[in-house]
């Protein structure tokens, strides 16, 4: 039974540039949240999705959308990149929000130079 | 708003000795808490929850953890512990239809 899978595993890219990240949930969950780890810190929040559409939304500006598909999977927009968004990109499946434990992927180490 | 706190950022301990991680939580409705473990260079793994019934919880590689409701914590804990133990490890909290919040994380040594 396959986990959640993320692409790419690392990726780097200019300032300035648009960025997409990819996910696929594990077998049998509905739900996609994406988290940003930066160095040394905690994961922070980004958006989740359900049913296609987000339902929730963390501190992050519009630069950063998504998009979940009818298969569950799901996609992470980064637009006018800044250095800042340097992270890893995680990736979490669940069922509904998420209440009960995540599945993670092994994340996309994203530098922007 | 819900948040988690965790006490210690780094925690050195030796080989076979007892460990306790600490986290605080914060939440306005009844929450459900959650530990994390990360190694190197991968994603999170989910080590123990407390979702409701018995406060204390325990995972199948030896950690423990007890809700405690009129403190507000949710301490990680273990006997003893493995080098194999090495890792980063996450407090997190999701209350009512809110997000799960994750703390900064204790990177836990353990020292041969």
């Amino acid at each position: 039974d396959a986990g959640v899978t993320q692409s790419p595993t690392h990726l780097i890219k200019t300032r300035g540039q648009q960025v997409t990240l990819r996910c696929s949930p594990k077998s049998g969950h509905d739900t996609v949240s994406w988290y940003q780890q930066a160095l040394g810190q905690g994961p922070q929040f980004i958006f989740q999705y359900y049913e296609e559409e987000e339902r929730q939304r963390g501190n992050f500006p519009d630069r950063f959308s998504g998009h979940q598909f009818p298969n569950y999977s799901s996609e992470l927009n980064v637009n006018a990149l800044l250095l800042g968004d340097s992270a890893l990109y995680l990736c979490a499946s669940s069922l509904w929000q998420g209440r009960k434990g995540y599945t993670f992927g092994s994340g996309t180490r994203l530098t922007v130079v | 708003a819900q948040s988690v706190t965790q006490l210690d950022s780094q925690v050195p301990v030796f080989e076979e000795a007892p460990v306790e991680l600490r986290c605080n939580y914060s939440s306005s409705v009844s929450v459900y808490l959650f530990w994390y473990v990360q190694y190197p260079n991968q994603g999170l793994q989910l080590l123990l929850k407390y979702l409701s019934g018995s406060t204390l919880v325990e995972s199948i590689n030896g950690f423990e953890a007890e809700f405690n409701k009129s403190q507000t914590s949710f301490h990680l804990r273990k006997p003893s512990v493995h080098i194999s133990d090495t890792a980063e490890y996450f407090c997190a909290v999701s209350g009512g239809y809110q997000k799960v919040t994750f703390g900064i994380g204790t990177k836990l040594q353990v020292i041969p």
